[in-house]
C-alpha cells in the first residue's frame, strides 16, 4: 500500500473551514483514500474515502487531485470537537494492513 | 455506535502474569486486526485475521498471541507481561474494503 505525507499539525478557527491536506504520490490505481480521526486516544473513527471522484457525507467532503496524487479532507465548519489526529491512508485490497502514519493533528481553537 | 467492544478499558497488572485482552464484534465482518499504539504515537498493526482459525503477524513484532474459534471474537494473550508491554491495544474488523470499525482499546500498564 501506498505510503501518505501530512504536516504534522494545523490550527483552524472555530466556525472556519478546516482543510487538511494529504500526499500519495505513489497510489496506484486500485487503492482508495481513506481518512480517520482519532479523539483522545480512543479507536480511530471512520471519516471518509474516495478512489478518484469528490466525496461527500455528513461529516466532511474529501477533493481528490485528477492524478490521484494528493487530495483533501474538508470540514466545513469546524468545532472545537473537530480537535483530534486526522489520518490519511491509502488502501489496496486489505483495509487493515494499511499504515496510518503520525497524521495531522488538527486544532480548533475558539 | 458500539458495534466492537475491548475490554477490559484499562488493566493494570505485575510483572509475568498472563493477560487476555478480549475484542468482539457484533457486525459478522471476517477481518479482524489487532494494533498497539504508544501515547501520542502512530498505531501498530501486530496481528490480523481473515476468518475463522486463520491469524497471522502483522507489521511490529509482538510477543502476543492470537486466536480466532469465532468469527466474533479475537482476543490477545500475553504469556508473561512486562513493562515493555505497556501501551494501549486496539481491536479493529472490516468486510471487504469496506472502512474500518475499531473498538476503544485496551489501556494496559505492566509495573
Amino acid at each position: 500500500d501506498a505510503k501518505t505525507t501530512q504536516p504534522t499539525s494545523m490550527d483552524c478557527a472555530e466556525g472556519r473551514a478546516a482543510n487538511l491536506p494529504c500526499n500519495h504520490s505513489t497510489i496506484s490505481g486500485n487503492e482508495y483514500v481513506y481518512w480517520y480521526r482519532q479523539i483522545h486516544s480512543q479507536g480511530p473513527q471512520y471519516i471518509i474515502h474516495g478512489l478518484k471522484n469528490n466525496e461527500t457525507n455528513e461529516m466532511a467532503s474529501l477533493i481528490i487531485t485528477e492524478d490521484r496524487k494528493s487530495s483533501t479532507l474538508i470540514l466545513p465548519h469546524a468545532t472545537l470537537r473537530d480537535t483530534a489526529v486526522y489520518y490519511c491512508i491509502v488502501i489496496g485490497t486489505n483495509a487493515g494492513k494499511s499504515t496510518f502514519g503520525d497524521g495531522t493533528t488538527l486544532t480548533v481553537k475558539p | 455506535e458500539a458495534d466492537i467492544y475491548q475490554t477490559p478499558r484499562y488493566l493494570v497488572i505485575g510483572t509475568g502474569k498472563k493477560i487476555t485482552l478480549e475484542c468482539s464484534q457484533t457486525m459478522g465482518h471476517d477481518k479482524m486486526y489487532w494494533y498497539q499504539q504508544d501515547p501520542g504515537m502512530e498505531l501498530h498493526l501486530i496481528h490480523y485475521s481473515y476468518g475463522v482459525n486463520s491469524t497471522e503477524k502483522g507489521d511490529l513484532s509482538s510477543e502476543s498471541t492470537v486466536s480466532r474459534i469465532r468469527t466474533e471474537h479475537f482476543p490477545l494473550t500475553l504469556e508473561s507481561a512486562r513493562p515493555s508491554h505497556t501501551s494501549q491495544y486496539l481491536c479493529a474488523s472490516s468486510v471487504r474494503q469496506s472502512p474500518l470499525h475499531f473498538g476503544n482499546g485496551t489501556r494496559l500498564t505492566v509495573t
